[in-house]
């Protein structure tokens, strides 16, 4: 079973700053998705940016981008310029190409803390 | 409506109770889940529904009981439930046969007393 990972239970940025967040996984396939969820207090789960194993290029969406390490298991989130309305839990997630249901599989989170 | 509603959005209910939830997607998806967040764990996958059949069922206790009458619609009945079945519950769904990404609803907050 794959395990996600995400070693930083809370990270502190001030505004207009950069942070990065960590997730390592746990896996013995080639072909998965990995995902990026933001949860604000609202509580809304919201998808900030998705990644393809099998692309090499690290994927962008606007301020929000990842350092995808496939050998290291490794796909870090870095969020630029810094605004309060990025506060809110992090969820990093595994998705396996072979499993045709979508199930995602979660790491346990890290809060982001926007300080101005 | 747009996207995965979710009702009621908070609920208190006794453990003696017996009460639904309901989530209704409005994307067109052909399959939707149930998860639950409790404090300081991470989501746990509960049900996952498939073109309107049960695919997954995580060892859930049998106090809960999904129900998916059509692709847009998913419920959870629950009945005798326990304190610390106390979390949020939210659905999602996505196409199945795509790259994955789930859209999720904004969860139903409840208490068991």
């Amino acid at each position: 079973a794959q395990t996600v990972t995400q070693s930083q239970p809370e990270m502190s940025v001030q505004e207009a700053e950069t942070v990065t967040l960590s997730c390592t996984y746990d896996t013995s396939e080639s072909d998965y998705y990995l995902f990026w969820y933001k949860q604000p207090p609202s509580r809304q789960m919201i998808l900030v940016i998705r990644q393809e194993a099998y692309k090499q290029q690290n994927a962008t969406e606007n301020r929000f981008s990842v350092n995808f390490q496939k050998a290291a298991k490794s796909f870090s989130l870095k969020i630029s310029d810094s605004q309060l309305g990025d506060a809110a839990m992090y969820f990093c997630a595994y998705r396996s190409e072979t499993d045709s249901w979508g199930k995602l599989q979660f790491g346990a989170g890290t809060q982001v803390v926007v300080t101005p | 409506e747009t996207g995965v509603t979710q009702t009621p959005r908070h609920l208190v209910m006794g453990m003696t109770n017996k009460k639904s939830l309901k989530c209704e997607q409005h994307l067109g998806h052909n399959a939707m889940y149930w998860y639950k967040q409790s404090a300081k764990k991470p989501l746990e996958l509960m049900f996952v529904y498939s073109l309107e059949e049960r695919v997954e069922n995580n060892s859930v206790p049998s106090r809960f009981s999904p129900e998916c009458p059509n692709s847009s619609h998913l419920f959870l009945h629950l009945h005798t439930l326990q304190p610390e079945d106390s979390a949020l519950y939210l659905c999602a769904s996505s196409q199945w046969d795509s790259t994955g990404e789930q859209f999720f609803g904004p969860g139903t907050r409840l208490t068991v007393l």
